[in-house]
């Protein structure tokens, strides 16, 4: 059985640091590309960031580019999101989720349960 | 940027069919997706490259991609249906999600 589980989030004030870890499980992690999506209270979703199998090919929304890095460790079936510079508007649920591997589609198969991300004073 | 437009809620009968629209500039050129969310819960995907249901998703759950809109159809609509939908699709190798549709099912 896939499982994604995100770890990580929590309260955090502005212009402080975060990093938030995705554990794979049930499949190949390193045969997938993944990606990161988040969701603010009572909002939509929101693409964040996508990195290829071999992790050398990085990919983000211009709302986070400078800010965030996506990484992941194959040996250890761990995706990352490292979150600098952390804003108000960066408050949301981080979803950690599949790329199906579809032909000409950028489609997410399975997700995590996401992991809350607050940016206060 | 490129952006996926949806109405904000679509309400309909239990066994009626329920319609959602994703609007984008020549969306028909693109592969458009479909997620089901429920409060609370994460998205699920209820239908890729336009019309293809995963494993798992029941047959009244149907989609099409023409010109500039893709439609999400709910054949047979069920309480269970009742939640929030999202388009996707990319563009400039940037995902977008449309905006949501809340569906009420009355």
């Amino acid at each position: 059985e896939v499982q994604l589980v995100e770890s990580g989030g929590g309260l955090v004030q502005p212009g402080g640091s975060l990093r938030l870890s995705c554990a794979a499980s049930g499949f190949t992690f390193s045969s997938y590309w993944m990606h990161w999506v988040r969701q603010a209270p009572g909002k939509g979703l929101v693409w964040v960031s996508r990195i290829n199998s071999d992790g050398n090919i990085t990919r983000y929304a211009d709302s986070v580019k400078g800010r965030f890095t996506i990484s992941r460790d194959n040996a250890k079936n761990t995706l990352y999101l490292q979150m600098n510079s952390l804003r108000a508007e960066d408050t949301a649920v981080y979803y950690c989720a599949r790329d199906a591997g579809y032909s000409s589609s950028w489609t997410f198969d399975y997700w995590g349960q996401g992991t809350l991300v607050t940016v206060s004073s | 940027s490129y952006e996926l437009t949806q109405p904000p809620s679509v309400s309909v009968s239990p066994g009626q069919t329920a319609s959602i629209t994703c609007s984008g500039y020549k969306l028909g050129d693109k592969y458009a997706c479909w997620y089901q969310q429920k409060p609370g819960q994460s998205p699920v995907l209820v239908i890729y490259q336009d019309t293809k249901r995963p494993s798992g998703i029941p047959e009244r759950f149907s989609g099409s991609n023409s010109g500039n809109t893709a439609t999400l159809t709910i054949s047979g609509t069920q309480a269970m249906d009742e939640a929030d939908y999202y388009c996707q699709a990319w563009d400039s190798s940037i995902v977008v999600f449309g905006g949501g549709t809340k569906l009420t099912v009355l």
